[in-house]
């Protein structure tokens, strides 16, 4: 089975760009959440969705953007890119919310943002 | 959400048993505690979850005092494939949809 599959791998920006990235969950999985994580610390969750519906938001900007599809696989934009968004980003799915016993988060093997 | 205080690092030797203590003193009625494993360049991976007193799977083992502000996970018989960083999270998982609250994890490094 496939696992929570991200795309790009790598990715290198120049400051002032847009990028787009992209996030399949796993089959049945209906939830999917998007982390930033900076080299050395632990991830930072940016957005989560669920049903195509906007879940919960991280304190980030409003540079960062993100959405669901009727297939569930998620998009995560970010605008006006700075040297502070380089990072891993990491998306995770889920199969649903509300039980415990659903709630183990799978992610992927997150996309390497470098902003020069 | 309960803040969570771990060791920055560990060292250990194969063969051994590696217990990574967490302390999590404001924790919710509701929350349950969760640990999570990665290595360098991947994602994070779920390795048990528990609430109180003891959990057992095949990877490791939590243990949780009846205060329950801090737990134990205890992993059994180290190799140097289990060099990674461990996090501790404590959350309510259904209030909380799934949003996970990462902390700086330690770093636990196997030498041969």
């Amino acid at each position: 089975d496939a696992g929570v599959t991200q795309s790009p791998t790598h990715l290198i920006k120049t400051r002032g760009q847009h990028v787009t990235l992209r996030c399949s969950p796993i089959s049945g999985h209906k939830s999917v959440s998007w982390y930033q994580q900076v080299l050395g610390q632990g991830p930072q969750f940016i957005f989560q969705y669920y049903e195509k519906e906007e879940r919960g938001r991280g304190n980030f900007p409003d540079r960062f953007s993100a959405r669901q599809f009727p297939n569930y696989s998620s998009e995560l934009n970010v605008n006006a890119l700075l040297l502070g968004d380089s990072a891993l980003y990491l998306c995770a799915s889920s199969w649903t919310l509300g039980q415990v016993s659903n709630t183990e988060a799978f992610f992927g093997q997150g996309t390497r943002l470098t902003v020069v | 959400l309960a803040k969570t205080t771990q060791p920055i690092s560990m060292d250990s030797y194969e063969g051994q048993e590696v217990n990574i203590t967490c302390s999590h003193n404001n924790i919710a009625t509701n929350d349950y505690i969760t640990w999570y494993q990665q290595f360098p360049s991947q994602g994070p991976r779920f390795i048990i979850q528990g609430y109180k007193t003891k959990v057992t799977n095949e990877v490791a083992s939590l243990f949780i005092p009846a205060d329950r502000k801090s737990s134990t996970l205890s992993l059994p018989r180290v190799s140097l494939s289990d060099t990674a960083v461990y996090y501790c999270l404590v959350g309510d998982p259904p209030a909380a949809g799934n949003k996970l609250t990462f902390g700086g994890g330690t770093r636990v490094l196997v030498k041969p």
